[in-house]
Order: structure tokens, then C-alpha cells, then sequence
């Protein structure tokens, strides 16, 4: 258990469908992120959540499309992807989003796109 | 343009002997670097942490030194035992901003 449970673990999905992901954490945690590792590449920041608040959008499609409805739960909706966006996607939570404290993951999302 | 760089994408240690892991950055501004291990199939795990007040961090076998000057750092680990398999990232981070940017990663693969 890490603390930090997405779901699903696999994720296969046609360009034309909408599908979501869903991150919980169980840490009592302040701010939950969305980040993206695309292979040999490093891990990416899309999306920082404190308290519910967006804080960070860092320049993604908006065919990705965010949702935090509590502090617990962190949502990443997914429509028209593209076959580059096949990559794995984690979910991180912190105690706050100062840059001294570390971050939990969970064990992601394999997505691919077809 | 990257701002930290794991330059060996690999690394062969044998058991009981040191491994050591390199990270470069370029962003002088970086002030708190962490490192975070990765095993196949789980998200990162958390490692440890060196503040840039510090030279040297250590939490048992495994330790940070932080090269302000040459803007590089590294993580030895010594034992190396087989466990210690896994992707190692680097990351950095600056005080006026929340965002953590990460390495590429190196594997290291212990063998006995």
C-alpha cells in the first residue's frame, strides 16, 4: 500500500474515446500533481493541486483536463488523445507544495493510445 | 533544454562494492535536490534529500554530496546489494518556485 492508489493500473484507448484516471490519496496530504514519463524522457509536470486549487499548469493540451473535487481525490479526464501521448502517467501528493517536501507516487497509469 | 542530466543511462555494480550515481544541473538557482528510486511496474519512492546549505547528507548506506561549483551531485551507496536494482532519479528544485524538475534516470543493476 502505498499510500497513493491509481487506478486503472493499464489504460487502452482508441483516439475518438474519453476516459479518465483517478488518483487517491490516504496521507492527508495538501497538494496532489499529475505528472507524465514518457520513455527516456524525464518525468514531466503537467498539473499541481494545493487545497483543491489549481496552482500549476504547466503548458498542456487541454485534451487533458484536470479535476481535484477534494483534497483526497485527483481526476485526469482524457478525450481525443494522440498516439504520443502514450506514456505513464503518476500521480504524486506532498504534505504542501513547498519545494522541501518530498513527494509520494503512486504506481501509475500505463496509457496507450491507438 | 535540459536543466538536470543523468549523463549514464546505466550503471553495473558488483555486490558489496559502491555505487556511484552522477546528476548535473544547470539552473544555479536550484537550492534542494533530491534523489528518488524507481522499481518496475511502482511509482517513485522518495530517497533522500540534500539542501544547498549542505555539502553532505547521509542516511545509512546511502549518501549525498552536493558540488555547489561544479553544479553536480551524487549518491553513493555503499554496500550495493541486489535490492538496490532499480531507475534512480535526480531532481532539483528552486525555493521561488514549486516545481520540481527531474533527471532522465539512471538504471543500476547490482549483481552478485
Amino acid at each position: 500500500e502505498t499510500g497513493v492508489t491509481q487506478t486503472p493500473r493499464h489504460l487502452v484507448m482508441g483516439m475518438t474515446n474519453k476516459k479518465s484516471l483517478k488518483c487517491e490519496q490516504h496521507l492527508g496530504h495538501n497538494a496532489m500533481y499529475w505528472y507524465k514519463q514518457s520513455a527516456k524522457k524525464p518525468l514531466e509536470l503537467m498539473f499541481v493541486y494545493s487545497l483543491e486549487e489549481r496552482v500549476e499548469n504547466n503548458s498542456v493540451p487541454s485534451r487533458f483536463s484536470p479535476e481535484c473535487p477534494n483534497s483526497s481525490h485527483l481526476f485526469l479526464h482524457l478525450h481525443t488523445l494522440q498516439p504520443e501521448d502514450s506514456a505513464l502517467y503518476l500521480c504524486a501528493s506532498s504534505p504542501t507544495v513547498l519545494n522541501n517536501s518530498p513527494l509520494h507516487f503512486g504506481n501509475g497509469t500505463r496509457l496507450t493510445v491507438t | 533544454d535540459q536543466q538536470v542530466k543523468q549523463n549514464s543511462p546505466s550503471l553495473s555494480v558488483q555486490e558489496g562494492r559502491i555505487s556511484i550515481l552522477n546528476c548535473d544541473y544547470t539552473n544555479s538557482m536550484f537550492d534542494y535536490f533530491l534523489w528518488y528510486k524507481k522499481y518496475p511496474a511502482e511509482g517513485p519512492t522518495f530517497l533522500i534529500s540534500i539542501s544547498s546549505i549542505k555539502d553532505k547528507n547521509e542516511d545509512g548506506r546511502f549518501t549525498v554530496f552536493l558540488n555547489k561549483s561544479a553544479k553536480h551531485l551524487s549518491l553513493h551507496i555503499v554496500p550495493s546489494q541486489p535490492g538496490d536494482s532499480a531507475v534512480y532519479f535526480c531532481a532539483a528544485s528552486a525555493s521561488y518556485t514549486d516545481k520540481l524538475i527531474f533527471g532522465t534516470g539512471t538504471r543500476l543493476q547490482v549483481f552478485p
